[in-house]
């Protein structure tokens, strides 16, 4: 299986900053990488797939890169409403879909 | 707009079989190129997915836990659902159902839109 190590896993931030979230892979992966959020009690929500694709309806500030084993998810210009858990994902279905273990922002 | 509900016991003695139902509204499981799709969470091993049945009733498993799983569905009610087997605490866990499309490639597979979950706990 791919394992997807996540950092930090804990992060303290205020609204308005920048912050970047890192996602690596065991092997490579090409771009076969989603991103989602997850706030307390609800399910995850899809933000970002292949790498750097926005899902519909998801706010500009969130963008995503990276290829092959390191990728990161940005988000700009925190809102009070980013608070959440971030988790990534391998998307590639010949293999098994594993998550990574979750970033968790809060507000500072 | 599709909306999932699982739907299945809290509680579940050791030894015994999970069951879990997944209702879709909004759209038919037989839509092609989805993938209906159950995905568990707990807070020792975070996001595990377990499987999915596709729109056309092929299935695949997490080869780690395939040879206690099983998910089927019945199309006349639109509705798919999970069985683990020979459950343990390690079972324990919030059960998610989540259709699945390859946005990216034809052989990705990215979850949208989820259930809201169903704890399960495992206890005698």
């Amino acid at each position: 299986d791919i394992q997807l190590t996540q950092s930090p896993s804990f992060l303290s931030a205020s609204v308005g900053d920048r912050v970047t979230i890192t996602c690596r892979a065991s092997q490579g992966i090409g771009s076969y990488l989603g991103w989602y959020q997850q706030k307390p009690g609800k399910a995850p929500k899809l933000l970002i797939y292949g790498a750097s694709i926005l899902q519909g309806g998801v706010p500009p500030r969130f963008s995503g890169s990276g290829l092959g084993t390191e990728f990161t998810l940005t988000i700009d210009s925190l809102q009070p409403e980013d608070f959440a858990t971030y988790y990534c994902q391998q998307l590639n279905s010949y293999l098994p879909i594993t998550f990574g273990q979750g970033t968790r922002l809060e507000i500072k | 707009q599709v909306k999932l509900q699982e739907s299945g016991p809290g509680l579940v003695k050791p030894s015994q079989t999970l069951s879990l139902t997944c209702t879709v509204s909004g759209g038919s499981i037989r839509s092609s190129g989805y993938y209906w799709s159950w995905i568990r969470q707990n807070p020792g091993k975070g996001l595990e997915w377990l499987g999915y049945i596709s729109y056309s009733g092929t299935t695949s498993y997490n080869p780690s836990l395939k040879s206690r799983l099983i998910i089927s569905a019945d199309t006349s009610k639109n509705e798919f659902s999970l069985k683990v087997s020979s459950v343990t605490a390690a079972d324990t866990a919030v059960y998610y159902c989540a259709r699945a499309s390859s946005r990216y490639s034809s052989s990705s597979l990215e979850f949208d839109p989820w259930g809201p979950g169903n704890l399960v706990t495992v206890s005698s």
